[in-house]
């Protein structure tokens, strides 16, 4: 089946330990995406990856890490969370040639920061 | 800087009404406007995408409108079920920003039996 893996899907956690979310999609798709849900705000775009070894900043990119080393996995880090990022947090996909594919999403992870 | 607005925030209908939800957004630079389903505990699911160079999307009981110039994009819903129950965002493709996607805050829909 095809699908977008968020882990965890809960996490609760202090202020300035580090976590890391995995997301991995079996789609082979090239464009990967992070995106956190606000009340009140939508969703914003964190960071974006066009493909392997190539990352860029979104909308809302501060205090938060990404890397791609390989094409199905896209970690977002958190080197030392602070509750401004509790949140809902999306990873996406898409075929990345054509940003007329549709965007698959996770099922998000919830993160409390405290 | 891009603005998307969804109208109404809410809407509760009795099963078996058609509804129209709307969207707005203000730069008509988009690669393309997407409809998404969200449902609690839930990813969003892509429910129809309208290229820019296109004017409606159907699928099934759904169908999506898009004009560019105006800046709008509605949302029909036939014969509504209480499966549609859901929050439906819209969301534009922007030009020149990663395939990054501007949301709108959501029409929160209950379809009651």
């Amino acid at each position: 089946e095809a699908q977008v893996t968020q882990n965890p899907r809960y996490l609760i956690t202090v202020t300035g330990k580090k976590l890391t979310v995995t997301c991995s999609q079996n789609m082979n798709h090239e464009y990967m995406s992070w995106y956190r849900q606000d009340p009140g705000l939508g969703l914003r775009q964190i960071y974006y990856s066009m493909n392997v070894e190539v990352t860029d900043k979104g909308d809302v990119p501060e205090g938060y890490k990404v890397s791609r080393k390989e094409k199905r996995n896209f970690p977002l880090i958190l080197e030392s969370p602070s509750p401004n990022q509790t949140s809902l947090y999306f990873c996406a996909s898409s075929q990345g040639t054509d940003p007329n594919q549709p965007q698959h999403f996770g099922d998000g992870t919830r993160l409390s920061i405290l | 800087k891009q603005e998307v607005t969804q109208i109404p925030a809410a809407l509760s209908v009795p099963e078996g009404e058609n509804l129209v939800l709307n969207c707005s957004f203000t730069d008509s630079a988009i690669y393309n406007l997407q409809w998404f389903r969200q449902d609690p505990g839930k990813g969003l699911t892509s429910l129809l995408l309208i290229q820019s160079s296109q004017r409606e999307q159907t699928s099934g009981r759904l169908n999506a409108s898009l004009d560019k110039s105006s800046g709008r994009s509605t949302l029909y819903i036939a014969a509504s079920q209480p499966g549609d129950s859901a929050t439906y965002l819209c969301a534009v493709g922007r030009v020149n920003s990663g395939y990054a996607l501007n949301f709108g805050k959501g029409t929160s829909l209950l379809v009651t039996p």
